[in-house]
């Protein structure tokens, strides 16, 4: 049974960098499909933060664009995000997925999410 | 402020049907058939419950329906019962290669 889980620090300060971990069990990422970051917050909702597919193809927000990195450690089974220079607008749960088949975007299998807070 | 328009709530009796609009530009809904609807219950993840406009993951109850017109999408939920009471969010692919949200309508069953 597919499983996701989030891990990383409930807070960071800001300026600094917010780093997430997906551990995925019950499949192997190097096995296909997208995978993604969604984010939601309560002053803006749910936001797609990014996806990537092991084989090459990765897709950012572009209003994030320059501060997201997407990355993956098929051996262990775990993708991470890596988020730069953050501000209390970056305050939000931060969910990772697998997305449908059909289309990357589609997150279908979810985590149970993580509570980052941007605090000094 | 979200890029996609959705009511803020909607309320139905049990049995009844309810829709539920997702508002957007010719950049997104109107110009691709890549809009998902997910719904989402308090302290949870949200759940995916149509894709591509129309289509059901295999899991997903057919009470469960979508549908778009121009540069509106639609959630219809037939047969309105109480574990449908949850904030629902539509999602579109825009021609800036990437994903919108609408801010979510709550359904409330009465």
């Amino acid at each position: 049974q597919l499983q996701l889980q989030e891990s990383g620090p409930g807070r960071v300060r800001p300026s600094e960098t917010l780093s997430l971990t997906c551990a995925v069990s019950g499949f192997a990422i190097r096995d296909g499909y997208y995978w993604g970051w969604i984010r939601q917050s309560p002053g803006k909702g749910l936001e797609w933060i990014g996806s990537f597919y092991t084989s090459g193809n990765t897709y950012y927000n572009p209003s994030l664009k320059s501060r997201v990195s997407i990355s993956v450690d098929t051996d262990k089974n775990e993708f991470y995000l890596k988020l730069t220079s953050v501000t209390a607008t970056d305050t939000a749960v931060y969910y990772c997925a697998r997305e449908h088949l059909a289309h990357w975007g589609y997150p279908e299998y979810w985590g149970q999410g993580l509570l980052a807070t941007v605090s000094s | 402020q979200s890029a996609l328009t959705q009511p803020a709530s909607v309320s139905g009796s049990p049995g009844q049907s309810i829709s539920i609009s997702c508002t957007g530009t010719s950049s997104d809904i109107g110009g691709y058939d890549y809009v998902s609807w997910y719904q989402q219950h308090p302290g949870r993840a949200p759940k995916l419950l149509i894709f591509d406009v129309a289509n059901r993951p295999s899991e997903v109850s057919d009470r469960f329906s979508g549908s778009k017109s121009g540069n509106t999408a639609s959630l219809t939920i037939s047969g309105l019962q109480a574990e449908d009471e949850a904030d629902y969010f539509c999602s579109s692919y825009t021609s800036a290669n990437d994903w919108v949200f609408g801010g979510g309508t709550k359904v409330t069953v009465l």
